[in-house]
């Protein structure tokens, strides 16, 4: 059964810190994995990853995938309170452009 | 380029009523999902289009949720009758293959 789990479950940390979200998949016929962010209803996409071993950075957030041992981090520094949102991993598969779920990491900065 | 839209945003409705929720994609996306989104859970995808067919319902309680897309474009989710425990966000999203998924704005029900 393919399937994608993220940890931690939660997270809450003070503004200024580093936090490194996880994610692990098992998904037959890989195509891509896919970060996004959910602060209050719609995820908004973060990345998307193909290959292994090439980060992907958009200022403070940076990620990257492993494909031998089928996980990804998503790493936020100088975390601010604005980064307190869900942070879904989803991985696409090959056969009929399906995307499969984890259940989202809840980070919480504090001041 | 125009998101996926949705409607209504939010919506109350009581228990054994009938509800009904729309969603336009991205033009152009030939793929279209509904997911639902229990609070702290991640989203579960109810029924998968792919132009006007169904590709996956696996996970649709049929016996009471119904989704179509007649012409191809948008589309409607239907529950009849609501219950309880189907209180959460219901997320529209579209996507054209290896560019990701991009989700409307959500409907979120809270049956009462």
């Amino acid at each position: 059964e393919d399937k994608v789990v993220q940890s931690p479950l939660s997270l809450v940390v003070h503004e200024g810190d580093t936090v490194t979200l996880n994610c692990s998949y098992e998904v037959t016929n890989f195509r891509s994995l896919l970060w996004y962010k959910q602060e209050k209803k719609a995820p908004t996409f973060l990345f998307m990853l193909t290959s292994s071993g090439i980060e992907k950075k958009s200022g403070r957030l940076s990620s990257i995938l492993d494909k031998k041992e089928l996980f990804s981090i998503l790493n936020i520094t100088a975390t601010q309170t604005g980064d307190s949102a869900v942070y879904l991993c989803a991985v696409e598969g090959t056969i009929g452009n399906q995307f499969y779920f984890g259940t989202g990491t809840s980070l919480t900065v504090i001041p | 380029e125009a998101g996926v839209a949705q409607s209504p945003r939010y919506k109350i409705i009581e228990k054994r009523q009938s509800v009904a929720f729309w969603c336009n994609p991205i033009s152009g996306h030939a793929t279209l999902y509904w997911y639902q989104q229990i609070l702290g859970q991640g989203p579960k995808l109810l029924i998968q289009f792919q132009n006007n067919g169904v590709v996956d319902d696996s996970q649709l309680p049929k016996d009471r949720f119904s989704a179509e897309r007649l012409k191809g474009v948008d589309s409607t989710l239907k529950i009849q009758p609501a219950k309880l425990e189907d209180s959460a966000v219901y997320l529209c999203a579209s996507s054209l293959v290896g560019e990701g998924i991009t989700f409307g704005q959500g409907t979120r029900l809270t049956v009462v």
